[in-house]
């Protein structure tokens, strides 16, 4: 069974680097697929963050281009989202998700993210 | 950006009733390939969202044929008959067709 896992700090200081990692287990990320990080503000807004491909390419949301990077470590079955110069408007749960061709089939389970000094 | 507006907002429905939800799409998301990728998630409370439709009308494995999606171009929507305590929360739609793929605001499904 497919399941990624999010981690990393649940609150990160403005104007400092927000760091997450995926860790995915049941598939190989350089197998296939493309993999994403997704965020869900409070209130429910769902944003599209990026994702790295099983090739190692990046895909980033335009609104985010100049804050965002997409890594992996394709050894330990992961992949990371840094986002740089963090403001109060990037509180939100952040979660990994697995992309197809159409649809985020595989998710985890988020990851709080608070960003206040 | 394709912008996906979702209604209601929110919803009451008795359990054993039927609910719709309606999504549209600010441009149509028939792909050049000509396919729609539309899709419908759900998120229960305390959960991450998980998926119950792609491609407008496709059931994702596991997922209870009580669901069913219809519709193209810009207007999409997701049925479920026969509500059960477990469907509660909130549901989204989301388009693949153009980059950056996009989210509906969300219809929370409650019990009446």
């Amino acid at each position: 069974e497919i399941q990624l896992q999010e981690s990393g700090p649940g609150l990160v200081k403005p104007s400092q680097s927000l760091s997450l990692t995926c860790s995915v287990t049941g598939y190989t990320i350089t197998s296939g697929y493309d993999w994403s990080w997704i965020r869900k503000f409070p209130g429910n807004k769902m944003e599209w963050m990026g994702y790295i491909s099983y090739s190692g390419s990046t895909n980033y949301n335009p609104s985010l281009k100049s804050r965002i990077s997409i890594t992996r470590d394709t050894s330990k079955n992961q992949f990371f989202l840094q986002l740089n110069s963090v403001t109060t408007e990037d509180t939100a749960t952040y979660y990994c998700a697995r992309k197809g061709i159409t649809c985020f089939d595989y998710w985890g389970q988020g990851v709080m993210v608070t960003v206040s000094s | 950006d394709v912008v996906m507006t979702q209604t209601p907002v929110s919803l009451s429905v008795s359990l054993g009733g039927q609910v719709s939800i309606s999504c549209r799409s600010s441009q149509s998301l028939v792909h050049n390939n000509g396919n729609t990728y539309l899709s419908w998630y759900l998120q229960k409370p305390g959960q991450s969202p998980q998926l119950l439709i792609y491609k407008v009308s496709n059931r994702f494995s596991g997922i209870s044929d009580r669901f069913s999606g219809s519709g193209s171009g810009t207007d999409f929507t997701l049925k479920i008959s026969r509500v059960e305590p477990d469907d509660l929360g909130v549901y989204y739609c989301g388009q693949g067709t153009q980059y950056p793929w996009t989210f509906g605001g969300g219809t929370k499904l409650e019990l009446k």
